[in-house]
């Protein structure tokens, strides 16, 4: 059930913020934000999640806008070791609900 | 990660062959799950289990057939193998710790059908 938007691809030069945007516009209002990401075929990875508050970990930061419609993930300081796969997942937390994983967007980091 | 094991890692078989993926799981979580991921397209559910008598359908589960022999071990079954099953198949698993739940994925099993 495809409820997020994301651009197919983007490229980040290394060493500069990657801005990873996402489009949620029908979430509801217990569904989570998740990030996660996939490395050229390995098993994807979690990077984080928020519910309304911008969080930030040793990963990454989530911004979510005001109205919860869509959310930025942002990657501080790019690495080469950063491209991949990036998918971001609305769901509801602990419930049945499952993370469904869309098309995500496929990140270059450039040297 | 390691603590989701997958076997086998490559699987070459015919149309019409039964076929089992075993993954197994050294992080004690209850909740198990089987995706597939095809070239240029993102994860798919097949199925998943909240613990060993819970099983359920996921998005794609039509062709496959799963078996939770113990907390620990998810097998998922292709009974007829036919070539559009041949995909990348992932392993999961997750558990909730203070409402986050974090799916934890083995290193894929690559199976091609001829």
């Amino acid at each position: 059930d495809a409820k997020t938007t994301q651009p197919t691809s983007m490229d980040c030069a290394e060493g500069r913020a990657a801005n990873l945007p996402c489009n949620h516009s029908t979430i509801s209002g217990n569904e989570y934000v998740y990030w996660y990401r996939q490395i050229h075929s390995q098993g994807p990875q979690y990077i984080i999640h928020g519910l309304k508050n911008n969080e930030t970990n040793e990963m990454a930061s989530l911004i979510i806008t005001e109205d919860r419609k869509s959310s930025t993930l942002i990657l501080p300081h790019a690495t080469l070791r950063d491209t991949a796969v990036y998918y971001c997942i609305v769901r509801v937390v602990n419930t049945g609900n499952q993370f469904y994983f869309g098309t995500g967007t496929s990140l270059t980091v450039i040297p | 990660d390691a603590d989701v094991t997958q076997t086998p890692r490559n699987r070459i078989t015919k149309t019409g062959k039964r076929i089992m993926l075993e993954c197994s799981q050294t992080k004690g979580h209850d909740r198990m799950y089987w995706y597939r991921q095809d070239p240029g397209l993102g994860l798919r559910l097949i199925y998943y289990s909240f613990d060993v008598k819970d099983i359920n359908k996921g998005e794609i589960s039509d062709g496959y057939s799963v078996s939770r022999q113990a907390q620990a071990k998810f097998s998922l079954s292709l009974e007829s193998a036919i070539p559009n099953q041949t995909a990348l198949y992932f392993c999961a698993t997750s558990d909730m710790d203070r409402g986050k739940e974090k799916l934890f994925f083995g290193s894929g099993t690559q199976l091609s059908v001829l």
